[in-house]
């Protein structure tokens, strides 16, 4: 069964860059069959949609989040990882890692990590 | 974007109750792409259903799934203890993806 995990600084400063890496088991992120997203969920808020990427590099973001968003894939260490510039505390959140099928499902989401924005 | 409001935001109920929870999209979801998932307190959500009313693997058919358009209803037939969680519903019809707000299952 897939698992995937999310590893990264718990605290970035404001207007600093949150980096994030999701690790993927039991899947290979080059196999072409799934795309794979980052979803937050900031405090007492609901589930938001940042964007995902495809093996090929391709990518599809949140309109909300575009111009401050990367996603990227390293096929080689079956990892892929999100970068969000210019952080505020509106940024602070629990961010998931999650796969999807080729109709858009999430079936499968990593546990979450926190991120704080804070000074 | 479409704009999910589940109802209602808490729900108290007993072990052994039916349980119903709405989703209402602000616009027709296409291909009546709406999931349903569980959360429990530090972990991750977990499919239940997708399609509107196909349980995932493993999923006790005690879950079922209706509606169509905007109107969705999650249905648990009888609640077990390991039930009581929050429940969000989400489109994947159109982009963004977007989810509800969740409802909360909680013990009476």
């Amino acid at each position: 069964q897939v698992q995937l995990q999310e590893s990264g600084p718990g605290l970035v400063k404001p207007s600093e860059t949150l980096s994030l890496t999701c690790t993927v088991s039991g899947d290979s992120v080059s196999s072409g069959l799934y795309y794979w997203n980052w979803i937050r969920q900031p405090p007492g808020k609901r589930l938001e949609w940042i964007g995902y990427v495809y093996y090929t590099g391709s990518t599809n973001y949140n309109p909300s989040l575009k111009s401050r968003v990367t996603i990227s894939i390293d096929t080689s260490r079956n990892q892929f990882s999100l970068k969000l510039r210019s952080v505020t505390a509106a940024d602070t959140a629990l961010y998931y890692c999650a796969r999807d099928t080729p109709g858009g499902l999430t079936d499968f989401w990593g546990q979450g990590t926190l991120v704080t924005v804070s000074s | 974007e479409i704009v999910l409001t589940q109802s209602p935001g808490t729900l108290s109920l007993s072990p052994g109750e039916r349980a119903t929870l709405s989703c209402r999209a602000s616009q027709s979801i296409a291909g009546s792409h709406l999931a349903w998932y569980q959360q429990k307190p530090g972990q991750a959500p977990r499919l239940l259903i997708y399609g509107a009313s196909s349980r995932a693997t493993g999923i006790p058919d005690r879950f079922s799934g209706s509606g169509s358009g905007t109107d969705f209803t999650l249905t648990i037939s009888r609640l077990e203890p390991e039930d009581f969680a929050v429940y969000y519903c989400q489109q994947y019809g159109s982009s963004p993806l977007t989810f509800g707000q969740g409802t909360k299952v909680e013990i009476k």
